[in-house]
């Protein structure tokens, strides 16, 4: 099992640039999220899935998109990048969507926004 | 909604003494509690939960924590930290029948040799 994976480890954009952060396991987990992380903010949800075709906002959406066409991929759209939006992403899955499961977190994708 | 306070940004410990890193948490329903872990440049690791039975609860680096309801609180302690502990700590609630786990905004534990 690799677990969450993430690419890519890193990346640059510039204002107004668009990208898709890719996020996928291969645990069979049924939920999925995005994170975000900043200084002294700690990690806020930013889009979650509840399974294949199911998604939902989260504490901060605006300007992320995302689709979960399978149960394995859940990536992360950038429309049009602002300086706001750098920061490290987390994708992070767990077996149910309900309950008290673990979630487990990926590698993280660093973004600069220029 | 749910939400968590985690009073102290930044704990500096000498090696081998005891630690505590606060939690307090609020919520209108019956709550799921979590410690998690992230090491310099890694993703977060589960280091423990809480769902329900016994109130302390503890992992398997030595690192216990007690759900106190009456004071809305997740306390994290260890009785002798190492080096390798030095990493930053979240705690975060998760509400029955919520979708969203909401983290608090991490303590920094540093380890002093």
């Amino acid at each position: 099992n690799a677990g969450v994976t993430q690419t890519p480890k890193f990346q640059v954009l510039k204002t107004g640039q668009s990208m898709t952060l890719q996020c996928a396991q291969d645990m069979n987990h049924e939920y999925m999220s995005w994170y975000r992380q900043d200084p002294g903010m700690g990690l806020r949800l930013i889009h979650y899935s509840v399974g294949a075709g199911i998604t939902d906002q989260g504490e901060v959406p605006n300007g992320y998109n995302v689709s979960r066409s399978t149960t394995e991929d859940f990536p992360l759209r950038l429309l049009s990048a602002a300086p706001s939006q750098t920061s490290v992403y987390f994708c992070a899955s767990s077996p149910r969507s309900g309950g008290a499961d673990t979630q487990y977190f990926g590698p993280g994708t660093r973004l600069t926004v220029l | 909604a749910q939400s968590v306070t985690q009073l102290d940004s930044q704990v500096p410990v000498f090696e081998e003494a005891p630690v505590e890193l606060r939690c307090n948490y609020s919520s209108s329903v019956s709550v799921y509690l979590f410690w998690y872990v992230q090491y310099p440049n890694q993703g977060l690791q589960l280091l423990l939960k809480y769902l329900s039975g016994s109130t302390l609860v503890e992992s398997i680096n030595g690192f216990e924590a007690e759900f106190n309801k009456s004071q809305t609180s997740f306390h994290l302690r260890k009785p002798s930290v190492h080096i390798s502990d030095t990493a930053e700590y979240f705690c975060a609630v998760k509400g029955a029948g919520s979708y969203q786990l909401t983290f608090g905004k991490g303590t920094k534990l540093s380890v002093i040799p």
